[in-house]
């Protein structure tokens, strides 16, 4: 079965840089979730959205910016990129009409800022 | 969305039932009770989900107390690649904006020794 594609799945930058990250869902899934997960922390939500919209919105700092495309693909856009950036970056995502909104993660995109 | 409490770590012997408890003692009626895993650095990966009554499906069954209060993750017959951070989430279902998000906790370190 097809699965939730990221990419890159690593990537190297300095501080100041910038990054875009890219998350493919599933097939006919609508919603997709963006999470960070920094060295040895469990996953933080950043943020999401439905049918190309913002729909949730986390602890993500305002040098990142995110869409969904109208194929349903979203891009997290990092500026200014900073140490503490440094993380795993999962997107996952899930079928709006389903009964149970069960979130579909992909393998995550290793952040390294130097 | 509740808080769940979950112990830091445990251990099971290969090929015994694993049994991974989680309180959330100020679950809403509303709220479901999902389990996740994370296998090292891989994307989270879902489990199950139940809102009272017990369910199982080819991975595990969960058990919810009656007052709803606590539940246990079995995993009958543990393996190796059972090894993983297990994440007990509390969340409504049936909104459509704005309670999607997974909130993780610390969850627990679940070893399965040969």
């Amino acid at each position: 079965a097809a699965g939730v594609i990221q990419s890159p799945r690593h990537l190297i930058k300095e501080k100041r840089e910038t990054a875009t990250l890219k998350c493919y869902p599933i097939p006919r899934h609508d919603t997709v979730y963006w999470y960070q997960q920094g060295p040895g922390q469990d996953p933080q939500f950043l943020i999401s959205f439905y049918e190309k919209m913002q729909s949730d919105k986390g602890s993500i700092p305002d040098r990142f910016s995110a869409q969904q495309f109208s194929d349903y693909h979203s891009e997290l856009n990092m500026s200014s990129l900073e140490l503490g950036d440094s993380a795993l970056y999962f997107c996952a995502s899930s079928l709006g009409t389903s009964d149970s909104y069960e979130q579909y993660f992909g393998p995550g995109t290793r952040l390294t800022v130097t | 969305d509740a808080k769940t409490t979950q112990p830091p770590s445990m251990d099971c012997a290969e090929g015994r039932a694993a049994n991974l408890p989680c309180n959330h003692s100020t679950i809403s009626g509303n709220e479901y009770v999902y389990w996740y895993r994370q296998i090292h650095s891989q994307g989270p990966q879902y489990i199950i989900h139940g809102l009272k009554n017990n369910e199982t499906n080819e991975m595990a069954s969960l058990i919810i107390t009656e007052d709803r209060k606590s539940s246990t993750l079995i995993l009958p017959h543990a393996t190796l690649r059972d090894t993983a951070v297990y994440y007990c989430i509390v969340r409504p279902l049936g909104i459509r904006f704005g309670n999607e998000k997974l909130t993780f906790g610390t969850g627990t370190r679940l070893t399965i020794i040969p």
